[in-house]
């Protein structure tokens, strides 16, 4: 497709559970973000993608959170043993390279039980 | 670190009113700035933005945004607001010293018709 996909649009959990969350960048960029947004609040940053790397990690809030990126291309976002506080609207944005503007996929909405 | 503040949160303003949406960043140097728009049930879209060059930037839907680097501000402006630009507005900073692009945490403008 020409834009950025994200899979599932909606994920409800129950506490405790792992979830994963998928990001199909646009063809060819080769940086890639994952934002958390809850609700009310501005983009979160929490890892950042250079090709199959992650020179940024910081922004991940804690280790229940990880992200791997294959081929250049998807990437997917884990949340293990979700808690409440983890919902929220999970973004995955690609650019061509990293300081170009970001083109945004729909998001995750995801909500712990 | 690289901070990026909206002054305000919530902006209502009726049909045909101008619009100023302020933005300021903290670091001195360097700036790649955005202005990125959500619009209700959207992807985020970029609205316009800033690498180089003349500092009055002019984007999509008769927005346009001034640089103004000794105020380390990039303000948006409209001259004339219409319903359908109700949105949530979101300004965004790259500083060059790294990769990431840091987003304010959002205006929501409310257009009465």
């Amino acid at each position: 497709g020409a834009g950025v996909s994200q899979s599932p649009s909606n994920k409800v959990t129950e506490k405790g559970k792992d979830v994963e969350l998928r990001c199909d960048p646009i063809s060819g960029h080769t940086a890639l973000y994952w934002y958390r947004q809850r609700l009310g609040q501005g983009l979160e940053f929490l890892i950042y993608f250079q090709g199959n790397s992650a020179p940024d990690k910081s922004g991940l809030p804690s280790d229940r959170f990880s992200a791997e990126r294959t081929g250049e291309s998807v990437s997917t976002l884990t949340i293990q043993r979700t808690q409440q506080e983890d919902s929220a609207v999970y973004l995955c944005a690609s650019s061509l390279v990293s300081y170009r503007e970001q083109f945004f996929g729909p998001g995750t909405r995801l909500t712990v039980l | 670190a690289q901070s990026v503040s909206q002054h305000n949160h919530h902006v209502i303003l009726s049909e045909a009113a101008s619009l100023e949406l302020g933005c300021n960043y903290s670091y001195g140097g360097t700036v790649n700035l955005f202005w990125y728009v959500q619009y209700p049930g959207q992807h985020l879209q970029l609205l316009l933005k800033y690498f180089s060059g003349d500092p009055l930037v002019k984007g999509i839907k008769g927005f346009e945004a001034e640089f103004i680097k000794s105020k380390f501000s990039f303000n948006l402006r409209k001259p004339s607001v219409q319903w359908s630009d109700t949105a949530e507005y979101f300004c965004a900073v790259n500083d060059y010293r790294d990769d990431k692009i840091i987003f304010g945490k959002g205006t929501r403008l409310h257009i009465l018709p």
